[in-house]
């Protein structure tokens, strides 16, 4: 298996675009992790899914932040509009259990200028 | 405020030294993970600790889980520049029937050759 995906790998954007940032899981993992990680914050969960349905939402931070997950191989986290404060490195992440090992993908970074 | 608070924040040594990393919480977890994350890449699991009082040893690495599963230590001995890394501690929260893993800020530990 080639592991969890992401794309893009860099996305530069201007405040107020928005952005799209994907993930395919490794095939078989029932979880789908989005966190972002940041100087200052450190690594946050921003929201999960169980069996492609959202579970957990509340560190999203705001209505700005949307995620998807249409089927068990593909999600997508949106923001709009972008903001500058939304420069991080968005990782997602897949595994079998909700307390198991979790198997990350390398990560987009993001920066909102 | 960080629910898992890791220290110390940076670390730099020389090759041939021990060290020891440290993860605490007011909360009590029902395993703790420690995953290392190199420069451009997600972090990868070492360890899984479940047990109060666990120790778990990995080549040079020792990993224990405290008593009462509020903290965590890691000790490398002998570092390598191959140590070098950013490495993070992980709680498993168990509240209203969903689990969730809260990271720690990570210690980013430099070993010199």
């Amino acid at each position: 298996d080639a592991g969890v995906i992401q794309s893009p790998r860099h996305e530069v954007t201007e405040m107020g675009q928005e952005v799209t940032l994907r993930c395919k899981p490794i095939s078989g993992h029932d979880y789908l992790f989005w966190y972002r990680q940041t100087m200052m914050r450190g690594l946050e969960l921003l929201i999960y899914f169980n069996n492609n349905v959202p579970i957990d939402d509340s560190g999203m931070p705001e209505d700005r932040f949307s995620a998807k997950m249409p089927n068990a191989s593909f999600s997508t986290l949106k923001i709009q509009p972008s903001e500058p404060r939304d420069s991080a490195v968005y990782f997602c992440a897949s595994s079998f259990s909700g307390g198991g090992e979790q198997f990350f993908g390398p990560g987009t970074r993001l920066t909102v200028l | 405020t960080q629910l898992l608070e890791q220290s110390p924040q940076f670390l730099s040594i020389q090759e041939g030294e021990n060290l020891t990393v440290y993860c605490n919480s007011s909360s009590v977890f029902s395993s703790l993970q420690w995953y290392r994350q190199e420069p451009g890449e997600g972090p990868v699991l070492l360890v899984t600790v479940v047990t109060g009082g666990e120790v778990k040893k990995l080549k040079r690495l020792t990993f224990q889980f405290g008593d009462a599963r509020k903290d965590s230590s890691l000790h490398i001995t002998a570092a390598q520049p191959g140590d070098t890394g950013l490495y993070l501690c992980a709680g498993l929260l168990t509240q209203g029937g969903s689990e969730k893993l809260v990271f720690g800020k990570g210690t980013k530990l430099t070993v010199n050759p």
